[in-house]
């Protein structure tokens, strides 16, 4: 009974090789997000999706995107992959917004640059 | 947006109760007191939240001061399970947002 799921559990992608991560939910949440955590550190929110608006965290670099085409699935691209983006990507939904309101995460996916 | 401050690690005999403190003395009346937990290479996980109450439910229970300044979460049984680090976070009240801006946490070693 997953609820939000995440594929691959590891990636490895090369230098400046564009990558794909995958995010699904099945709770029909609203609202998903996505976070990076480096070794060591918190995650951090690079941006968030409520239904169809995308909304992008001031610090968050142009090299990453994000597609949500339906409620169910939202993708997380990395256009030009530096060492530096070596990372946890957790993905997380919500109902809503409002305070007050759970976000749920998944198990996240390791992203190795070579 | 209020600042928490937590003990940077903890430990904790298995079987007894882990109380981990959390200091957000800027807090404002409307926003709320969130746990989440993260085990090692696994994905946070909520564990709580309140906004003036005590608050219990299957995992743990929060204790939030008064004057709203302090709060700690209680683990009644922790096991080798627990061992994770866990994150105190205020969340912007107003119903506007419920974005996590995560702290250092604290990690909570649980000792056979």
């Amino acid at each position: 009974d997953a609820m939000v799921i995440q594929n691959p559990r590891y990636q490895v992608t090369q230098f400046g090789k564009p990558v794909t991560l995958s995010c699904s939910q099945t709770l029909n949440h609203n609202v998903m997000y996505w976070y990076q955590q480096k070794s060591s550190q918190a995650p951090k929110l690079l941006f968030h999706y409520y239904d169809k608006d995308f909304n992008n965290e001031a610090d968050t670099p142009d090299n990453f995107q994000s597609r949500r085409p339906n409620t169910s699935f939202c993708f997380l691209d990395i256009r030009s992959p530096g060492l530096g983006d070596a990372a946890m990507y957790l993905c997380a939904t919500s109902r809503d917004m409002a305070s007050g309101e759970t976000q749920y995460f998944g198990p996240g996916t390791r992203l190795l640059v070579l | 947006d209020a600042k928490t401050t937590q003990p940077p690690s903890m430990d904790c005999a298995e079987g007894r109760a882990a109380n981990l403190p959390c200091n957000h003395s800027t807090i404002s009346g409307n926003e709320y007191v969130y746990w989440y937990r993260q085990i090692h290479s696994q994905g946070p996980q909520y564990i709580i939240h309140g906004l003036k109450n005590n608050e219990t439910n299957e995992m743990a229970s929060l204790i939030i001061t008064e004057d709203r300044k302090s709060s700690t979460l209680i683990l009644p049984h922790a096991t080798l399970r627990d061992t994770a680090v866990y994150y105190c976070i205020v969340v912007p009240g107003g119903g506007a947002t419920n974005k996590l801006i995560f702290g250092t946490g604290t990690l909570l070693a649980v000792q056979p």
